[in-house]
């Protein structure tokens, strides 16, 4: 079964830099990931496309701060130099045939 | 720019039908596939259906159990969503997306702003 796990949150200060990781499951290693972001009482945003040899692609307008990387099963999103508008929700998107999933979201706060 | 732009939604009764629309600007929805997502109030994000392009296809959540279908009208470019037998449980801002659109990338990498839909008696 294809299933994304995420932390539930994060929190780290102003100016600093996060790393927030997206599990895949078992037998599924090898699958591409999407992050997306989601700002508090607006959709989501797109923010890459991250694949499994950490190659990843990033949407339009997305700033350098925001990078991925990969290791295994896990898919990361690190955000540096923090800022108090990356606050929000932050969540992994995977697929397969006849299937798209998204992991539970992790809520970052910026102290 | 491309632009999504969800309606449709409000206050609808157990048991009762509502129909989504998105509008899509900036692109053409025939070439690219396109899904719904929801997101029940304080919860996660739900994938709920997916349409291809060309070559097409549809797929559902396995929750939806029937009671949802996606289709796509290419000359007003816009995709729908029809939902019957509506429970309290599909109280949610419904989504559009877009897909990428390159080869096996089934990443969302446009969204809309949502449409509430809120099904009590």
């Amino acid at each position: 079964q294809l299933v994304l796990t995420q932390s539930p949150s994060a929190s780290a200060s102003l100016g600093a830099s996060v790393k927030l990781t997206c599990t895949l499951s078992s037998g599924h290693s090898s699958n591409a990931i999407a992050w997306h972001q989601q700002q508090p009482g607006t959709g989501p945003r797109y923010l890459m496309k991250l694949n499994s040899d950490g190659s990843h692609t990033k949407g339009d307008g997305i700033p350098e701060r925001f990078s991925g990387s990969s290791s295994g099963a896990e898919r990361y999103l690190t955000i540096s130099s923090l800022q108090s508008e990356d606050e929000g929700d932050y969540y992994c998107q995977t697929w397969g045939t006849g299937i798209r999933v998204f992991g539970g979201g992790t809520k970052l706060t910026v102290l | 720019e491309v632009q999504l732009v969800e309606s449709g939604g409000g206050l609808v009764k157990p048991g009762g039908s509502l129909r989504l629309s998105c509008a899509a600007s900036g692109f053409s929805v025939s070439g690219y596939s396109m899904n719904w997502v929801r997101q029940a109030p304080g919860k996660g994000l739900e994938w709920v259906s997916s349409m291809g392009g060309i070559p097409s296809y549809i797929y559902y959540a396995d929750s939806l159990k029937g009671r949802f279908t996606i289709s796509r009208d290419n000359a007003k470019n816009s995709l729908y969503l029809q939902m019957s037998s509506l429970r309290a449980e599909d109280t949610a801002v419904y989504y559009c997306a877009r897909d990428r659109g390159d080869y096996g990338d089934y990443s969302f990498d446009y969204w809309g702003q949502g449409t509430l839909v809120t099904v009590s008696s």
